[in-house]
Formats: C-alpha cells, sequence, structure tokens
C-alpha cells in the first residue's frame, strides 16, 4: 500500500461538469504537491503547499483550484476544463520543502475531458 | 523551454548486461539531481539522487555519475534484470529548491 492515497483512479469528465481529485498520505509530511503527467511531456509541476500554505502556484490556470485542509490532505477542483486538460494528475509529498530528500507520489488519478 | 532533457524515448538490454540511461541539462543553476522510475499504472518512486558536489554516488546495482561541465548525467543498472523495466525520469532543481524539472522519461525493456 502506497503512503499517498489519489482517488479516483480514473476521472472522465464533460467540460461543464465540476469535480475533484482527492490525495491523501500517511506519511507525516509537511509538504505536498500536485503535478500534471501530459503525453509525450514532462511532468509538470503546478501547486506546492507547505504547512498547508501554497508557495508555488506555476501559472496554472484558474479552472484548477487546489486546497490543503491539512497537512494529511490535497484536493484539486476542477471546472469548465478543457480537452486538452486530459492527463496524469499525481499528488506528492515531502518532508520539506526541500528535495534533497525526495518526494513520495500516488499512483494518479486519470482524466479525460470530453 | 525544457531544461532537463532525456532524449532517448527508449532503451533495451538483456539481462545481466549493463543499462546505461542519459540526462542532459540547460541551467547551470541545478545542484541536486535526482533519479525516479516509474511502472505502468503507479507512481513515480525515488531510486537515486547525486548532490552537484560529487561526481559519483552508488546504492547497490545503480549508480549515478554527474559530469558537470558537460551538464550531464547518467544512470548505470549492473546487471540489468527484467523487473527494472520501466520507464526512469530524470529529475534537477537548483538550490536544493523545491521546483523539480523532469524529463520526458526513458522506457527501459530489460529482456531475459
Amino acid at each position: 500500500e502506497t503512503g499517498v492515497t489519489q482517488t479516483p483512479r480514473h476521472l472522465v469528465m464533460g467540460m461543464t461538469n465540476k469535480k475533484s481529485l482527492k490525495c491523501e498520505q500517511h506519511l507525516g509530511h509537511n509538504a505536498m504537491y500536485w503535478y500534471k503527467q501530459s503525453a509525450k511531456k514532462p511532468l509538470e509541476l503546478m501547486f506546492v503547499y507547505s504547512l498547508e500554505e501554497r508557495v508555488e502556484n506555476n501559472s496554472v490556470p484558474s479552472r484548477f483550484s487546489p486546497e490543503c485542509p491539512n497537512s494529511s490532505h490535497l484536493f484539486l477542483h476542477l471546472h469548465t476544463l478543457q480537452p486538452e486538460d486530459s492527463a496524469l494528475y499525481l499528488c506528492a509529498s515531502s518532508q520539506g520543502v526541500t528535495v534533497t530528500g525526495e518526494l513520495f507520489f500516488g499512483e494518479g488519478s486519470r482524466l479525460t475531458v470530453l | 523551454d525544457q531544461q532537463v532533457k532525456q532524449n532517448s524515448p527508449s532503451l533495451s538490454v538483456q539481462e545481466g548486461r549493463i543499462s546505461i540511461l542519459n540526462c542532459d541539462y540547460t541551467n547551470s543553476m541545478f545542484d541536486y539531481f535526482l533519479w525516479y522510475k516509474k511502472y505502468p499504472a503507479e507512481g513515480p518512486t525515488f531510486l537515486i539522487s547525486i548532490s552537484s558536489i560529487k561526481d559519483k554516488n552508488e546504492d547497490g546495482r545503480f549508480t549515478v555519475f554527474l559530469n558537470k561541465s558537460a551538464k550531464h548525467l547518467s544512470l548505470h543498472i549492473v546487471p540489468s534484470q527484467p523487473g527494472d523495466s520501466a520507464v526512469y525520469f530524470c529529475a534537477a532543481t537548483p538550490n536544493s529548491g523545491y521546483a523539480l524539472n523532469f524529463g520526458k522519461g526513458t522506457s527501459l525493456l530489460v529482456t531475459p
């Protein structure tokens, strides 16, 4: 069992829908991340939270809205997405926001926007 | 603009032989480098890392080499095993920051 759990694993939504991706980490970490992996592209950092405060927002469109209610949970709220937003969304956590230690990734949520 | 490049999308190696995965970077501010391994339907898992103050780091069958002047690093797997078949991502970060820059990955297939 992975220390970082993502739900749902697969999601299909229309462009007018509102949905949310959920991430939970059981590792006692205090930093959490959302990454996007599109086909034939590198993993792209979307958001970083440290101690529940957002510390990084990599010019992500406002149709993606993160929420971090506590250090163990991270959400990505989705609304009025575009087909090009179809991708694998990966959550990760770490102890602190420096990466001399490694990131622990979840298994990802595969999103398809119709 | 992509700052971390893995120019070989795939690599096939025979079991027992050496696998060499390459990675190039463009940002001279990068000072910490990591390799991640990803199996299908799983998230990436950390494999090995190296700081810019070193040129080699070894962990069992895995060794990472860093050539700062060439802005190049490589991952050596010796001996390769079928279970090593996965996608390997190179990542780099400046000044030990959290903004990991990933390459596109190299898919390694180790054949029996």
